[in-house]
C-alpha cells in the first residue's frame, strides 16, 4: 500500500528565507505527484503537478522536483513571504487494488515570520 | 480551466438525518473521483475512490452503508452521509481526475463543512 510521508511536520522561518519541504512515497509506480496548499478552514489550492515522466515543475517562486526511482519529491520556496504561511500537502496518484488511488501526506505546516 | 463544483459548501443537520454532497466536474469528464474527509488540524483522509458506472472502492475503516457514494455519470459523484451523528461532523472534499489531452491531473472541489447537531 502506498504511504506518503512529509518532513518536517512543521516549519517556522523568517521572512525572506529560502526553504525546502520534503515528500517521500513508498511505491514508485506513480502517475503523478501534486503539491497543494491549504489555508486554515479552506479547501485545497493546487500549486504544482509533476507527471511521472517529468523531473521538475516551476511556478513563480515555487519549484518542485521529482525523483521517482528514490520515491522523493521536494518543494522549494524562494524568498518566503508571510503570505506563504499555510499547510503544504503532497499527494501521489497511482494504480492500486485494481483502481486509481490518490494518497496524501500529512502535510507540513509552514509559518513565515515577518 | 477545469473546475470542480462541490455543493453545498456548508450544511448543518440534525442527528439521524441524511445529507447528500454533490461533486461535479464542469468542463471535463471524470471517470474517477475521490472523496476525502478532514478532521480538525489533521490531513486529508481518503474515504473512497469512485469510478463511473461501478461500485466505489472504500478505504479500510470507512463504513460503506454509512457513506453512500454514487458515480452515475461522467460529471457527477455524490456522497450521502446516512443517519448522521455528531462524530460525522467534518470537512469533506472531493476531487476529480482529468485526463483531457493526455495530461493526467486532479481538480478539487472547495469542500463541504458538515455540522451534525
Amino acid at each position: 500500500k502506498q504511504e506518503v510521508t512529509q518532513i518536517p511536520a512543521a516549519l517556522s522561518v523568517p521572512e525572506g528565507e529560502n526553504l525546502v519541504l520534503n515528500c517521500s512515497f513508498t511505491d514508485s509506480a506513480i502517475y503523478n505527484l501534486q503539491w497543494f496548499r491549504q489555508d486554515p478552514g479552506k479547501g485545497l489550492t493546487s500549486l504544482l503537478l509533476i507527471q511521472s515522466s517529468q523531473r521538475e515543475q516551476t511556478s513563480g517562486r515555487l519549484n518542485a522536483s521529482l525523483d521517482k526511482s528514490s520515491g522523493r519529491s521536494t518543494l522549494y520556496i524562494a524568498a518566503s513571504q508571510p503570505g506563504d504561511s499555510a499547510t503544504y500537502l503532497c499527494a501521489v496518484l497511482y494504480s492500486g487494488a485494481g483502481s486509481y488511488q490518490l494518497t496524501f501526506g500529512k502535510g507540513t505546516k509552514l509559518s513565515v515570520i515577518p | 480551466g477545469a473546475v470542480v463544483s462541490q455543493h453545498p459548501s456548508r450544511v448543518i443537520c440534525k442527528s439521524g438525518t441524511s445529507v447528500k454532497i454533490e461533486c461535479r466536474s464542469l468542463d471535463f469528464q471524470a471517470t474517477t473521483m475521490f472523496w476525502y474527509r478532514q478532521f480538525p488540524k489533521k490531513s486529508l483522509m481518503l474515504m473512497a475512490t469512485s469510478n463511473e458506472g461501478s461500485k466505489a472502492t472504500y478505504e479500510q475503516g470507512v463504513e460503506k452503508d454509512k457513506f453512500l457514494i454514487n458515480h452515475a455519470s461522467l460529471t457527477l459523484s455524490t456522497l450521502t452521509v446516512t443517519s448522521a451523528h455528531p462524530e460525522d461532523s467534518s470537512f469533506y472534499i472531493c476531487s476529480a481526475r482529468d485526463r483531457t489531452g493526455g495530461v493526467d491531473s486532479l481538480h478539487f472541489g472547495n469542500g463541504t463543512r458538515l455540522t451534525v447537531t
